[in-house]
């Protein structure tokens, strides 16, 4: 168990819709980064949180958004979805920045139809 | 910019067979580097990491790579393979950044098959 935990598990939603991942990072751990992973794309870092504030943006579309709440928690939100978004999406924890490795939560894979 | 490169998107081994996945980086700046594990259904779990020191790391699971700077290389091995190893392995390189940024970049991954 990595101590991240994230929610839903499961999503099924039509196109057009907008969803809204969340991620409870480990005990202690300030950062919080989401993943996508798709099978053509492989993992894609998206955003990163520190203490609240935005540190980086990867490939993250101008839909998705996310925030990190004043208790470290995060969220993600998807808008106007598309098939193509269609993927697991991982939120991953760690102490600081730069050398520590990430640990990561179980996913939550997102089903556009 | 940073990059990383699995060699072999699927290896396949004999039960006491020895595992070797290959992971190539790019890094203008001294890299991190680690591997991951993931099971079917779950998230990635760190098998090991360099960070600085002593160039051959051990992780769990009995696996270890070594960081080699001259061929950018931090391929990971394990002397027997277990039908458990199963699963798809991550290299990835993080930012030696003294300051904000912290993301890793992955490389594509490796799935490990081990035959009885």
């Amino acid at each position: 168990d990595s101590g991240v935990t994230q929610t839903p598990k499961h999503l099924i939603t039509a196109t057009g819709q907008r969803v809204t991942l969340r991620c409870s990072p480990r005990s202690g751990d300030l950062s919080v980064y989401w993943y996508q992973q798709s099978l053509d794309q492989g993992l894609q870092f998206l955003i990163q949180y520190y203490n609240g504030e935005e540190r980086a943006k990867g490939n993250i579309l101008e839909r998705f958004s996310a925030q990190q709440f004043p208790d470290l928690h995060s969220e993600l939100n998807l808008s106007s979805l598309e098939l193509g978004d269609s993927a697991l999406y991982f939120c991953a924890s760690s102490e600081g920045q730069g050398k520590s490795p990430l640990h990561f939560g179980n996913g939550t894979r997102l089903t556009v139809t | 910019a940073q990059s990383v490169t699995q060699l072999g998107s699927h290896v396949s081994v004999s039960e006491g067979a020895l595992v070797l996945l290959r992971c190539n980086y790019s890094s203008s700046v001294p890299p991190y580097l680690f591997w991951y594990v993931q099971y079917p259904n779950q998230g990635l779990q760190l098998l090991l990491k360099y960070t600085t020191g002593a160039t051959l790391v051990k992780g769990i699971n009995g696996f270890e790579a070594e960081f080699k700077k001259s061929e950018t290389s931090f391929h990971l091995t394990k002397p027997s393979a277990h039908m458990s190893d199963a699963a798809e392995y991550f290299c990835a390189v993080g930012m030696n950044y003294g300051g904000s940024q912290g993301n890793l970049i992955f490389g594509k991954g490796t799935k490990l098959s081990v035959k009885p």
